[in-house]
């Protein structure tokens, strides 16, 4: 199957700090790409979907100005999380798939943690 | 918003049992994937459904998508120590985009 892959695997910033998540597609260019959140124990929340050279759409209750998203080319998307909180500590996984296929292939995830 | 209702929330079982869960919709979906996520990973793909009705097999594995189209169930046959993880059934709600609902998730432990 196709390979997504994130970076960083985890990382810990002060409150306050931002923090930017990339997500690659490492042999198939990725047409959108998607951004869930998942905290311990739950669910995998979807954040925003992120097409290539547009503006991402974010699922309600998501704050689009906290939480930037740019994909700016086939192979990369990125997630900043602007002057984060403990409260935005979570595990953030990015799926990506291909123009006129269904199957989404997910990143190992990153988890974050505020203090 | 779609959701999805899976179910049981947690299985502890024996070596070599067989395992079933579902999941369950108030609304359409035209595909069904399930996935198994170990700690700290992203999820896997183990098996999609994209046919009312249909059937499909994964090793000892067996998925099929609801004639209605608003359910779907995973059985595991013969579980080993490894299958240990949390399943997550998820549906697609239109063609073509990847977008994915998934369900709260299956905690499966099994004891040797």
């Amino acid at each position: 199957g196709a390979v997504v892959s994130q970076h960083p695997s985890w990382v810990i910033c002060k409150s306050g700090t931002s923090v930017k998540i990339e997500c690659r597609s490492l042999d198939f260019q990725a047409t959108t790409m998607f951004w869930y959140r998942q905290f311990p124990k739950q669910s995998l929340m979807l954040m925003a979907t992120s097409n290539e050279g547009s503006k991402a759409t974010y699922e309600q209750g998501v704050e689009k100005d906290k939480f930037l998203i740019n994909h700016a080319s086939l192979t990369l998307s990125t997630l900043t999380v602007t002057s984060a909180h403990p409260e935005d500590s979570s595990f953030y996984i990015c799926s990506a798939t291909y123009w006129g296929d269904t199957e989404a292939f997910f990143g190992q995830g990153t988890r974050l943690t505020v203090v | 918003g779609q959701q999805l209702n899976q179910s049981p929330q947690s299985m502890f079982i024996q070596e070599g049992e067989d395992v079933s869960m579902n999941c369950t919709s108030s609304s359409i979906f035209n595909t069904w994937l399930w996935y198994k996520q170990d700690p700290g990973e992203g999820p896997v793909l183990l098996i999609a459904l994209y046919k009312a009705g249909e059937l499909t097999s994964n090793g000892r594995l067996t998925a099929q998508f609801g004639i209605t189209r608003k359910d779907s169930f995973l059985n595991i046959s013969a579980s080993i120590p490894s299958d240990v993880g949390i399943y997550f059934c998820a549906g697609q709600p239109g063609s073509n985009t990847g977008k994915l609902i998934f369900g709260q998730g299956t905690t499966l432990q099994v004891k040797p």
